[in-house]
């Protein structure tokens, strides 16, 4: 089956920059994505969503950007805190949605640098 | 609430033993999913439970065996444990399908 991939594993930035985080995905009648923020020893928390029929959404500190004609989704961390270091997955629903669950991506690691 | 809850947060076991991974979830989900996270690997999903009184087979479902107890619990067992099943196992739960999923704070397993 399709998978979703990330392009960078491991991402450094300042505290108090800006982080952009990238996935590809190659199912392109997928319709559901969400991205999942994974601290150390801890389990994967829902960070925000979006759906196909929609290119931006916005959250706290947080935006998600849906580019469907290339198929990429990133998650842009606004002001970036040591708080935001961990591993970021994206993950994708099959067109239909599927009992099996989502497709998870292998995740990026974002560290922040003081 | 508590989400979800699983037991037990460490474990050794030598190869060959048996155990259970308990999980349950407190949010009225009708979905349960079991998932295995190897270094470099992501998740990957060993069995799900898409409503009470059903199980199916994920990616990696070799060597477990799940039961679907109730609508809030949702068990994985080794059978017999090999080195290969090192990992941390997190169970997981949605309202439906393959949507928001909440996870537990998973299982670190070692077997020698």
């Amino acid at each position: 089956g399709e998978s979703v991939g990330l392009h960078l594993p491991t991402l450094s930035v300042q505290e108090g920059d800006n982080s952009i985080i990238n996935c590809a995905y190659s199912n392109s009648a997928s319709d559901y994505f969400i991205w999942y923020k994974q601290e150390s020893g801890k389990g994967p928390q829902f960070i925000i969503d979006i759906r196909s029929n929609m290119d931006k959404r916005q959250g706290q500190r947080v935006t998600v950007l849906l580019n469907k004609t290339v198929k990429h989704l990133s998650l842009q961390i606004a002001a970036t805190q040591p708080g935001d270091s961990a591993v970021y997955f994206c993950a994708e629903t099959p067109p239909g949605g599927g009992a099996d669950g989502l497709t998870f991506g292998k995740g990026t690691h974002l560290i922040i640098q003081p | 609430n508590a989400g979800v809850t699983q037991t037990p947060k460490f474990q050794v076991l030598k190869t060959g033993q048996s155990m259970t991974l308990q999980c349950a979830q407190d949010m009225n989900h009708n979905s349960m999913y079991w998932y295995r996270q190897d270094p470099g690997m992501g998740l990957r999903l060993i069995y799900y439970s898409a409503s009470e009184g059903t199980t199916d087979k994920g990616e990696v479902p070799n060597g477990y065996n799940v039961s679907r107890l109730n609508k809030r619990e949702f068990s994985l067992r080794l059978e017999s444990a090999a080195p290969s099943q090192t990992s941390v196992y997190f169970c997981a739960s949605s309202v439906r399908g393959a949507y928001e999923q909440y996870f537990g704070p998973g299982t670190r397993l070692t077997v020698t």
